[in-house]
């Protein structure tokens, strides 16, 4: 049973705080790494795609990062703003076409 | 990028009754799936399903309790048979639709059951 861990599950920051989150995903069999956010009632969106040891990605004031030899990948929001609000997923993908997703990281930005 | 609609968004059913969610997607597709997030629990698949064939069930999910129709590329079907209160979850359809298996989401429909 493969396991995708991230953390924290929750996080409370204010208007303009840079923050961080972690997903830990198994370093063997590693095709991809997607990244998601979810707003309350609405659909998962789609940030990132990464696939390579040291991929970094960027959108806006988030980025994320990829090692896939010790199996983690972290997303960054630089100056979070209350729209930001929403729980953010990653989702570990062997290339068998189903991913299999963390637990997410709950964030809300105060204003 | 697809979009998909879900329907019904939210719902409260009586234990033992069935209730039957929709997913159009506005382009063809091959593979949709059904997702499944208990309350403090991951997405967690239900099954796959191509247009034409059965459904794939994952471990712990079985075609009785939850049937799936795909009778075309864009649409497809999940029922919640037989519901008691441990089914009180949000379901979530997808549509693989881009690279390196990119999949797109419907709302979700949040089913409560009393």
């Amino acid at each position: 049973i493969l396991n995708v861990e991230q953390s924290p599950q929750s996080l409370h920051v204010q208007e303009g705080d840079s923050t961080n989150f972690t997903c830990s995903f198994p370093s063997s069999n590693f095709y991809a790494l997607h990244w998601y956010r979810w707003e309350t009632a609405k659909s998962p969106e789609a940030l990132f795609v990464m696939t390579l040891n040291g991929d970094e990605k960027k959108k806006g004031r988030i980025s994320a990062t990829l090692n896939t030899k010790e199996g983690y990948s972290y997303l960054y929001i630089k100056g979070s703003q209350p729209e930001d609000s929403a729980t953010y997923l990653c989702a570990f993908n062997t290339g068998f076409q189903k991913l299999v997703f963390g637990t997410g990281t709950r964030l809300l930005v105060s204003p | 990028s697809a979009v998909i609609s879900q329907k019904p968004s939210r719902d409260i059913c009586q234990r033992g009754t069935s209730l039957t969610i929709q997913c159009q997607v506005d382009s063809q597709v091959t593979m949709m799936f059904w997702y499944r997030q208990q309350p403090g629990q991951s997405l967690t698949l239900i099954a796959t399903a191509n247009q034409g064939s059965e459904a794939t069930y994952e471990s712990g999910f079985v075609i009785d309790k939850f049937p799936i129709s795909r009778p075309n590329l864009t649409f497809s079907t999940l029922t919640v048979s037989n519901m008691s209160p441990e089914d009180s979850s949000i379901y979530l359809c997808s549509a693989e639709g881009g690279g390196f298996n990119i999949q797109y989401f419907g709302a979700g429909t949040r089913l409560s059951v009393l």
